[in-house]
């Protein structure tokens, strides 16, 4: 069955660099895309950002300059990348699987919690 | 960006009640809006794609309708596992964007 299963550091120092990887079962990555998306402590879903199976990437304009996703298709896993973490980046970090051929979410993984605080 | 206005943010219902939740798009998504439910400390789950198509294993007394910038949720004789919080996406272009949720309490 599919599965997305997302894996952080958990803490991070304000000014910092985060990566958190998503592992993925039950599809392959050259199919299907899959995008990470977010949410602060008691507040709504941002997505930020999408890899899709060709390797072409989108992501919110608004984070763009902070953000890069990319994926090892052999070990099914995607990475999400971002710099210059502050207070406000603290939040659910959740990736998605896209339905083939449609821009929503089929499956989500259980999300990885990161805390940017000195 | 296209905006997407939830409404009710919060909902207080009791079991077997039916609730209606609506989305308002900026401008024009030719039905390319999805539903999710996000229940306490877990990831959101698909229910509804299409503006109007169940996912695989959602209950019958969920129903999406609309069309162009307006959308709703309905739920029917609501069950105890139905309560917490439910939000919608559209996905006609990006960046892809959330309402602001709606959450479902118990009366």
């Amino acid at each position: 069955q599919v599965q997305l299963k997302e894996s952080g550091p958990g803490l991070v120092a304000p000014s910092q660099s985060l990566s958190i990887t998503c592992t993925v079962s039950g599809f392959s990555l050259t199919d299907y895309g899959v995008s990470w998306i977010r949410q602060p402590p008691g507040k709504g879903l941002e997505w930020l950002g999408v890899i899709w199976g060709g390797g072409s990437t989108y992501y919110n304009s608004a984070l763009k300059s902070r953000l890069s996703i990319s994926k090892d298709n052999s070990k099914s896993q995607v990475f999400l990348k971002m710099n210059s973490l502050q207070t406000d980046d603290t939040a659910m970090y959740y990736c998605a699987k896209h339905e083939r051929g449609y821009d929503y979410f089929d499956y989500w993984g259980q999300g990885t919690t990161l805390t940017v605080s000195s | 960006d296209i905006q997407m206005t939830q409404s009710p943010a919060s909902l207080s219902v009791s079991v077997g009640e039916t609730v209606t939740i609506t989305c308002r798009a900026s401008e024009n998504i030719y039905s390319n809006l999805a539903w999710y439910q996000q229940k306490q400390g877990k990831s959101p789950q698909l229910l509804v794609y299409a503006a109007t198509n169940l996912a695989d294993g959602v209950p019958s007394r969920f129903s999406g309708s609309g069309s162009g910038t307006q959308y709703s949720l309905k739920i029917n004789s609501l069950q105890s596992e139905d309560f917490g919080s439910y939000y919608c996406q559209h996905f006609w272009g990006t960046p892809w964007t959330f309402g602001g949720g709606t959450k479902l309490e118990i009366k």
